[in-house]
């Protein structure tokens, strides 16, 4: 069955410091999204993307973050400048079709961010 | 805008009782709803979801959900508890039409299944 991967599984970086995760969605499927878990807390949506450009966005993606669709397969998130609250369990996911079509999201298991 | 509140952060549950997690949600149209979840250590897997075919929708493993507008509700059951029930839930909600793409989940539930 398909399935939404995601790298690495756990990343540690410096405060101040550029993380990229990455995601590779399945194949056949046009919207992604970042979303994110501060551990003990709620899932967040961050942004969706399709037709190579941002659909939707929370107010937690500020100018810190941006995604980047580089090739046909991956989907990335950039921390331009990381920061204590930024760790977190990023999850990827992506959906066939739009969501206003009751299509379901496919979640990758998620990257554990830990900054010091 | 839209809202998912979980009454209750966490329920105890003995092998074999009815599973009961409770969902509501807050929007404007009625929407689309979602059950996720989460065991320890992995992404989020679909149990089932509403998309107005049926009010009563049922999912993986047993587990079934019925969609009440007239209560604002989406309460997550299943009739018999397994061990293997042990996970967080996830109640979920995204905007009908096009307007929006993001999912908006509730807080979760963390079930516990003892023998």
């Amino acid at each position: 069955e398909p399935e939404v991967t995601q790298t690495p599984s756990h990343q540690v970086t410096q405060m101040g410091q550029e993380v990229i995760l990455r995601c590779v969605p399945i194949s056949n499927h046009l919207y992604f999204y970042w979303y994110r878990q501060i551990l003990g807390q709620k899932v967040e949506f961050l942004v969706s993307f399709y037709n190579n450009e941002i659909s939707e966005k929370s107010e937690i993606f500020d100018d810190q973050f941006s995604v980047e669709r580089p090739d046909g397969s991956n989907f990335t998130l950039k921390i331009r400048s990381t920061k204590l609250e930024d760790s977190a369990m990023y999850f990827c996911a992506s959906s066939e079709r739009k969501p206003g079509q009751g299509s379901e999201q496919y979640f990758g298991p998620g990257t554990r961010l830990t900054v010091t | 805008a839209q809202s998912v509140t979980q009454l209750g952060s966490h329920v105890s549950v003995s092998e074999g009782a009815l599973v009961l997690l409770r969902c509501n949600y807050s929007s404007s149209v009625p929407p689309y709803l979602f059950w996720y979840v989460q065991y320890p250590n992995q992404g989020l897997q679909l149990l089932l979801k509403y998309t107005s075919a049926a009010t009563l929708v049922k999912g993986i493993n047993g587990f079934e959900a019925e969609f009440k507008k007239s209560e604002t509700s989406f309460h997550l059951t299943k009739p018999s508890a397994h061990m293997s029930d042990a996970a967080e839930y996830f109640c979920a909600v995204s905007d009908r039409g096009q307007a929006g793409t993001a999912l908006i989940f509730g807080k979760g539930t963390t079930l516990s299944v003892s023998s």
